[in-house]
């Protein structure tokens, strides 16, 4: 069965400092991962999607996610938070064996300290 | 801007009552999501339409019921509500459903006091 696992609930950086959002996973097929952020009071949108192609994927707001299949990682990183960065980010799953279905992840809040 | 209209954006009602709540998916969308996001629960997926037949069932309670109609557009009934009820309910739409991009509306705000 498939599962998503966000590792930190919090993460708090520094405005101009990288940005490291942990996810693990658990599939049994090749899997499709995706990365949404929820501004606050917002909707969510999608930050960046991998489906088999390069295993780095690079994605919108100077995000990117690298696929590590050995470690079943996705995580999301960022060279350098700016404070529009703060919000929740979701790590999402989804494969074949599950119809597709997309199993989320807890999220992580993202804090940046001025 | 999504693409995605939720209507309304804020409900207040009390317990034991019922509402509606209407989503318009994006132009040409054919599937159809709905999720509550709580504090104390997070992002919970409730259940997923396509073209009018229910694909997915997650977390939704027999006192909530959906459905999609032929234009698209999609209802998400809560009825008996109760305190617990009260959270942000998200629909969002996709070209098929399947490992692709969800549009996700802006929600609509229940408040069950």
């Amino acid at each position: 069965a498939q599962s998503v696992t966000q590792l930190d609930s919090h993460v708090s950086v520094s405005e101009g400092t990288p940005v490291l959002l942990r996810c693990n996973y658990s599939s049994s097929y090749s899997p499709s991962l995706f990365w949404y952020v929820q501004h606050p009071n917002k909707g969510l949108q999608l930050l960046l999607k991998y489906t088999s192609a390069a295993t780095l994927v690079k994605g919108i707001n100077g995000f990117e996610a690298e696929f590590k299949k050995s470690e079943t990682s996705f995580h999301l990183t960022k060279p350098s938070a700016h404070m529009s960065d703060a919000a929740e980010y979701f790590c999402v799953v989804s494969d074949h064996d599950s119809n597709y279905q997309l199993i989320w992840g807890a999220g992580t809040k993202l804090i940046i300290k001025p | 801007d999504s693409g995605v209209t939720q209507t309304p954006k804020h409900l207040i009602t009390a317990t034991g009552q019922r509402v509606t709540l209407r989503c318009s998916p994006r132009s040409g969308d054919l599937s159809v999501y709905w999720y509550q996001q709580s504090l104390d629960q997070g992002l919970q997926f409730l259940i997923q339409y396509y073209n009018g037949e229910e694909r997915a069932k997650g977390n939704i309670l027999e006192r909530f019921s959906a459905q999609q109609f032929p234009d698209l557009h999609s209802e998400l009934n809560l009825s008996s509500l109760e305190l617990g009820d009260s959270a942000l309910y998200f629909c969002a739409s996709s070209p098929t459903g399947q490992n692709e991009k969800l549009f996700f509306g802006s929600g609509t705000q229940l408040s069950v006091l």
